[in-house]
């Protein structure tokens, strides 16, 4: 149980297009997912935190009209990277959490966004 | 300010033996502690768990131990396999908070 999938596994898109990631929960209801981006030999950052039928709290220099979230359902999640520069290629992660009874965080297997 | 330390960048160690992973922290309000494993181009899997009410939890070959006092962490591997070549992240949450406060990594390399 307690798995997370994302779509797709890799894109790549030219500049100034927009790109949608999505995050599903495939087994469970997600109270929560997260978004994060890892830059090559570094560890993983915090982008936004997402809340089903509510806006998604960013983290502190992360610019939320860039990086668009939306969390539908308890199983889905998207983030859509707009306008898209070179400096937005990474590799994007999402997770999921259910409740504080599992403390846990499920990892999606990410996203790796190259932008030309 | 990092909340959550892993002081080794990387650890080389031979197939076998044991690896050990240190984490330390700075928010006493932290009481759940977490390691994951991330492979190139994957996302992390969760490895073990801890809770601040204990100093020691186990599975497998994996055990991680909790210094609270110290505000000090590590996860012991024994033996080390290759397939154990990975990143480790160590991970902290404080009571009643949804994020995860990650450490830096250690990338661990098993030599045959």
């Amino acid at each position: 149980g307690a798995v997370v999938s994302q779509h797709p596994s890799w894109v790549i898109c030219k500049s100034g297009t927009s790109v949608k990631i999505e995050c599903r929960s495939l087994d469970f209801q997600a109270t929560t997912m997260f978004w994060y981006r890892q830059f090559p030999k570094q560890s993983l950052m915090l982008m936004a935190t997402s809340n089903e039928g509510s806006k998604a709290t960013y983290e502190q220099g992360v610019e939320k009209d860039k990086f668009l979230i939306n969390h539908a359902s308890l199983t889905l999640s998207t983030l859509t990277v707009t306008s898209a520069h070179p400096e937005d290629s990474s590799f994007y992660i999402c997770s999921a959490w259910r409740d504080f009874s599992d403390r846990e965080q499920y990892f999606g297997p990410g996203t790796r966004l190259t932008v030309t | 300010d990092q909340q959550v330390k892993q002081n080794s960048p990387s650890l080389s160690v031979q197939e076998g033996r044991i690896s050990i992973l240190n984490c330390d922290y700075t928010n006493s309000m932290f009481d759940y502690f977490l390691w994951y494993k991330k492979y190139p181009a994957e996302g992390p899997t969760f490895l073990i768990s801890i809770s601040s009410i204990k100093d020691k939890n186990e599975d497998g070959r994996f055990t991680v131990f909790l210094n609270k006092s110290a505000k000090h962490l590590s996860l012991h591997i024994v033996p080390s396999q290759p397939g154990d070549s990975a990143v480790y992240f160590c991970a902290a949450s404080a009571e009643g908070a949804q994020k995860l406060v990650f450490g830096q990594g250690t990338r661990l390399t098993i030599n045959p």
